[in-house]
């Protein structure tokens, strides 16, 4: 599979605890995105990165929330001291600057349990 | 403010039936829009876009400004339909991110 990848596709961890999840673009995108998907609802915007620029966060994404794109390739969004109500589908998704009207592509997401 | 808002949580259907999803955005200015499929253990993907003017998998959605309104239609659903479609609006603050409607679940039956 040559789309978007992420890892890990699901993640349990106790109040109170950091987690990481990684997002591997398609090779040639320079944009991605994280959204969050909560039940019942469609995604919405986190962060955005134009290759390794972070160029705009969303009020959603709290201090506790941190993202990189250290080299302009992958992406790791990190939640800090994680709350119950983090717990939600992490989509990562990616496109190409070139073409302004290119569609996003999405990866499978990470789903976050936080017990 | 823009917002995307999709009115049916649900839509059930007989397979041959007709078949129509609301949406409706709130934009100021010339809105791009966008219907993104998800079928069951899936990745969400693209569907169609309005300036494509397209009709992918025999669906169809025209832009309505004067109702600001993208409805996805499909004269006769398929089993293989069944899926979460969500309506989706370029946000017009730049960077190509989306606002997402809640979407709705289309489950064709036989």
């Amino acid at each position: 599979d040559t789309g978007v990848s992420q890892d890990p596709r699901h993640k349990i961890t106790k109040r109170g605890q950091n987690v990481t999840f990684r997002c591997d673009p398609i090779s040639e995108h320079n944009r991605l995105y994280w959204y969050r998907q909560t039940l019942g609802q469609g995604p919405e915007f986190l962060t955005y990165f134009q290759n390794e620029a972070q160029l705009e966060k969303s009020r959603l994404l709290s201090d506790r929330f941190s993202a990189e794109r250290p080299k302009g390739s992958f992406s790791t969004l990190e939640i800090q001291r994680t709350e119950q109500g983090d717990s939600a589908m992490y989509l990562c998704a990616s496109s190409s600057f070139l073409s302004p009207n290119t569609e996003a592509f999405f990866g499978q997401g990470t789903r976050l349990t936080v017990v | 403010a823009q917002r995307v808002t999709q009115p049916e949580k649900l839509l059930s259907v007989f397979k041959g039936a007709p078949v129509e999803l609301k949406c409706n955005y709130s934009y100021s200015g010339s809105p791009e829009l966008f219907w993104y499929v998800q079928y069951s253990r899936q990745r969400l993907q693209l569907l169609l876009r309005h300036i494509s003017r397209e009709s992918i998998k025999g669906f169809t959605a025209d832009l309505n400004k004067g109702e600001t309104s993208f409805h996805l239609k499909k004269p006769f659903a398929q089993e293989e339909d069944s899926a979460m479609y969500y309506c989706a609006l370029r946000d017009s603050g730049g960077y190509n991110k989306l606002i997402f409607g809640a979407g709705t679940r289309l489950a064709v039956h036989p």
